[in-house]
């Protein structure tokens, strides 16, 4: 079985300051390893995800993500944070043996001005 | 493209009364799952569905829980005589194929208060 665990339950940071959300992962098959962030009172949206091939993965607003086997983890970075990030990210992970995508509790960022 | 739709938004229900939660996946899309997430907590996967079929409900409660995806019309997640540890955000998800890396896209939840 596979489980996902996002060391920051919170996360602080002032506006245009670089972020880390961390993210490792357990699993003895391969896996697809995805970011969703929610904002308030929504539902989860997609940031990037990483299947195969670089293990490099970017989203369109700046966010990128390294899926790192050796240290089994997919850490989420940006750069240069806005007030506008301030959501709640969530790591989870699927293979082929699941029907269902398995969900890390969750990291709140809050970017502050 | 409408995205995923749920409603309702926003659910109170007293002890032992009904829930029925709805979902209707994005056009095209023929697979649904449902999530339950509790306060400060990630996602749980439910139950996974086709239409007219459920494919995985490993996560579903043995009691009191069901769901179903007919033909036409939306999926129903239903919850029979509720307790207040069934509070919780509802989420359904939906994906165009069956596959590991497929995206599933997600509505907006329904968030249960159980009084």
């Amino acid at each position: 079985a596979q489980s996902v665990t996002q060391l920051d339950s919170q996360v602080p940071v002032f506006e245009e300051a670089p972020v880390e959300l961390r993210c490792n992962y357990s699993s003895s098959v391969s896996v697809y390893l995805f970011w969703y962030v929610q904002y308030p009172n929504q539902g989860l949206q997609l940031l990037l995800k990483y299947l195969s091939g670089s293990t490099l993965v970017e989203s369109i607003n700046g966010f990128e993500a390294e899926f790192n086997k050796s240290q089994t983890s997919f850490h989420l970075r940006k750069p240069s944070v806005h007030i506008s990030d301030t959501a709640e990210y969530f790591c989870a992970v699927k293979s082929d043996n699941n029907n269902d995508m398995r969900f890390g509790a969750g990291t709140r960022l809050t970017v502050k001005p | 493209n409408a995205g995923v739709m749920q409603n309702p938004r926003h659910l109170v229900r007293r002890r032992g009364q009904e829930a029925r939660l709805r979902c209707s996946p994005m056009k095209g899309h023929s697979h649904v799952y449902w999530y339950r997430q509790l306060p400060e907590e990630g996602l749980k996967f439910m139950v996974y569905l086709q239409k007219e079929n459920i494919i995985d409900e490993s996560g579903m409660p043995k009691e009191r829980f069901s769901a179903e995806f007919p033909k036409e019309g939306p999926s129903i997640l239903r919850i029979q005589q509720v307790v207040r540890g069934d509070s919780a955000a509802y989420f359904c998800a939906s994906s165009p194929r069956l596959g590991a890396g497929e995206t599933q896209y997600f509505g907006p939840g329904t968030r249960l208060l159980v009084l």
